[in-house]
């Protein structure tokens, strides 16, 4: 596609489910991120990937939480037993270049999960 | 662990002058520091970066500057306009030397007064 797609837009679920948010990265790019972005805040890693290797997932704030590239295109996060505190919009972002080196991150719009 | 930190968080300036955000980062492993703009309901996207190697860059009415003694860099925008109006973030990265982790700063909201 021509830019970072996400899937679902927006996601309600009850607290103790589980979610999967899925990533479609600009294709031929590298690298894909995953943040979280609280309203009004900047955003916050959670980990990223270099083809299908993940590199850093030291932002993934516990367990629950986990992500998997496994052929290097499309990424999904996965959150388990989904708890209130987890009411974010989350953002995938790829990048052309992979490791050692840096480059543009393009933003996808973002899935906004709300756990009742 | 790796920290960026940005001020003002808001920012308030009359259309035609300057407005100066600044950003300390805490890894002086950091050698790439881009800048996002966020407008309201969007994704951020890029609109300058400067590296290490560099201690200023200009691109029309924007320009960074980076200190790496202080760790510290700031990005000036120079004549705002009405469109300038959003929110600002810093980031910082090892880049070239190691994994590429992109930390970003908290962000500063500015708003052009016409």
């Amino acid at each position: 596609g021509a830019g970072v797609s996400q899937s679902p837009r927006y996601k309600v679920t009850k607290r103790g489910q589980d979610v999967a948010l899925r990533c479609d990265p600009i294709s031929g790019h590298v690298s894909l991120y995953w943040y979280r972005q609280a309203l009004g805040q900047g955003p916050e890693f959670l980990t990223y990937f270099n083809y299908e290797a993940q590199q850093d997932k030291s932002g993934l704030p516990n367990d629950r939480f986990s992500a998997e590239r496994p052929e290097g295109s499309i990424s999904t996060l996965t959150i388990q037993r989904t708890e209130q505190r987890d009411s974010a919009m989350y953002r995938c972002a790829s990048s052309l270049r992979g490791t050692g080196d840096t480059g543009e991150l393009f933003f996808g719009e973002g899935s906004r999960l709300t756990v009742l | 662990g790796e920290n960026v930190e940005q001020h003002p968080s808001t920012l308030s300036v009359q259309e035609g002058d300057s407005a100066v955000i600044k950003c300390t980062y805490s890894d002086s492993a950091s050698n790439y520091f881009p800048w996002y703009k966020q407008e309201l309901g969007k994704r951020p996207q890029l609109i300058i970066d400067i590296r290490s190697n560099v201690g200023e860059k200009k691109d029309q009415r924007i320009a960074v500057t980076l200190n790496k003694t202080a760790k510290h860099f700031s990005l000036h925008i120079t004549e705002t306009q009405p469109e300038d109006s959003a929110v600002y973030f810093c980031a910082a990265s090892r880049g070239y030397s190691s994994a590429s982790k992109i930390i970003f700063g908290s962000g500063t909201r500015l708003s052009i007064r016409p």
